[in-house]
């Protein structure tokens, strides 16, 4: 997926761990997001990020931050996993004007 | 707030039955509409970026129009490969960042 990999992309985690997911990017993009994929919602981002160090909340940030220490890595963190918190997440980037956003091929995540 | 609504939800064609498929919007600031397709258990795939009302973009048996309120894909004589979800979304920018909201997709099954 034009230099995008998710990593897991299976997990199944219990109730109450805190999870991470990483997103690794080889094209240098600026531009980076976590989306989320759940049947009856499509996609909703959780949290996007502009540069390094600089993040901001998406529409349903709530149980989960995000770091970017370096322009390729973004890393989605759920602090205490929720059964709610079961499913599909993708990674994202802009990848310019016309283009539009590539996304990762999703991880999977399932929450007992 | 950003609205994305498409129709219909799912959509079932015999092979060679040509079709729309519909992505209504509601936003401040469009910077694009953006179509994508999604095949089971893979990130959304980047099919057309559209700007402006009345911008027409074509890929083999797909074109997508827009206009100031809807955007159209139109599948013509399409065949079993064109079966996926179809995604719409829109780009909007808070400041210099840039977001993309999505509607829920419909879902296309072609039959032989």
């Amino acid at each position: 997926d034009a230099g995008i990999t998710q990593s897991p992309r299976h997990k199944v985690t219990e109730t109450g761990t805190p999870v991470t997911l990483r997103c690794h990017q080889t094209e240098n993009h600026r531009y980076m997001y976590w989306y989320r994929q759940d049947p009856g919602h499509g996609l909703r981002l959780i949290h996007y990020s502009y540069g390094v160090k600089d993040t901001d909340k998406g529409e349903v940030s709530d149980g989960y931050s995000v770091s970017r220490s370096k322009t390729e890595d973004f890393l989605l963190t759920l602090e205490s996993a929720t059964s709610s918190q079961t499913s599909v997440y993708f990674c994202a980037t802009r990848t310019g004007t016309n283009y539009g956003y590539t996304f990762g091929s999703g991880t999977r995540l399932t929450v007992v | 707030e950003d609205q994305v609504t498409q129709s219909p939800e799912a959509l079932r064609l015999q092979e060679g039955e040509s079709s729309s498929l519909n992505c209504s919007y509601t936003v401040s600031g469009l910077r694009g509409l953006f179509w994508y397709r999604q095949d089971p258990g893979k990130g959304p795939e980047f099919l057309f970026t559209l700007y402006s009302a009345g911008e027409e973009k074509e890929k083999e048996r797909l074109k997508a129009t827009l206009t100031k309120k809807e955007s159209f894909l139109h599948i013509t004589a399409p065949k079993p490969e064109d079966s996926a979800t179809y995604l719409c979304a829109v780009q909007t920018s808070g400041g210099s960042n840039y977001k993309l909201t999505f509607g829920k997709g419909t879902l296309l099954t072609v039959n032989p």
